[in-house]
């Protein structure tokens, strides 16, 4: 089975600051999707990026990137420029291409200091 | 906009008394997912549908149920809530359950009094 590892139960950053949160990830497939989303206190959870596997190329939106070390299987997410509004509980998530489950990570909550 | 809505919000039921959350979408997305989130936790799928076809996990308790009559709307059945089922419950949507993003209602909150 599938898991993901967030080892970072909660990061600061100080705003205008970059901050890199950490997933590590188990499977044997080899056609599988990570996923960054966002859940802000009692709103609505967002995606925040998206990379598939058979890309090597980093996925980048905005302010957030990723670090895709598919050999080691770790999906790092950094955020430039932090904003206030970047505070979240922050989760990896895991979606393999051969079934419809999307495994979480326990998250990460950050926290952005003024 | 496109997007996922759960009603209601907040929702406070009694011990044993029957509740009904809904979910609708205007994705037109054939799967509609309903999970189970308790504070500070990551989010537990109950089930999904695809279409018209229903599959449960393994783990889900009895006393979840869903229907979903149409495409655009589901709805997740609790039959008897205990105080352990006091959790936030979300909706998602996708496309295709494979290779597919899922995307998130707001949630709704419910109370177990």
């Amino acid at each position: 089975a599938q898991t993901v590892t967030q080892s970072q139960p909660e990061m600061s950053v100080q705003e205008a600051e970059t901050v890199t949160l950490s997933c590590t990830y188990d499977t044997s497939e080899s056609d599988y999707y990570l996923f960054w989303y966002k859940q802000p206190p009692s709103r609505q959870m967002i995606l925040v990026i998206r990379q598939e596997a058979y890309k090597q190329q980093n996925a980048t939106e905005n302010r957030f990137s990723v670090n895709f070390q598919k050999a080691a299987k770790s999906f790092s997410l950094k955020i430039s420029d932090s904003q206030l509004g970047d505070a979240a509980m922050y989760f990896c998530a895991y979606h393999g291409g051969s079934n419809y489950k999307l495994t979480f990570g326990k998250g990460t909550l950050l926290t952005v200091n003024p | 906009d496109a997007m996922v809505i759960q009603n209601p919000r907040y929702q406070v039921t009694q011990f044993g008394k029957p509740v009904t959350l809904s979910c609708s979408q205007t994705l037109n997305h054939n799967v509609m997912y309903w999970y189970q989130q308790k504070s500070s936790q990551a989010p537990k799928l109950l089930f999904h549908y695809y279409d018209k076809d229903f599959n449960n996990e393994a783990d889900t308790p009895d006393n979840f149920q869903s229907r979903r009559p149409n495409t655009s709307f589901c709805f997740l059945d609790i039959r008897s809530p205990g105080l352990g089922d006091a959790a936030m419950y979300l909706c998602a949507t996708s496309r295709g359950t494979r290779r597919e993003t899922q995307y998130f209602g707001p949630g709704t909150r419910l109370l177990v009094l």
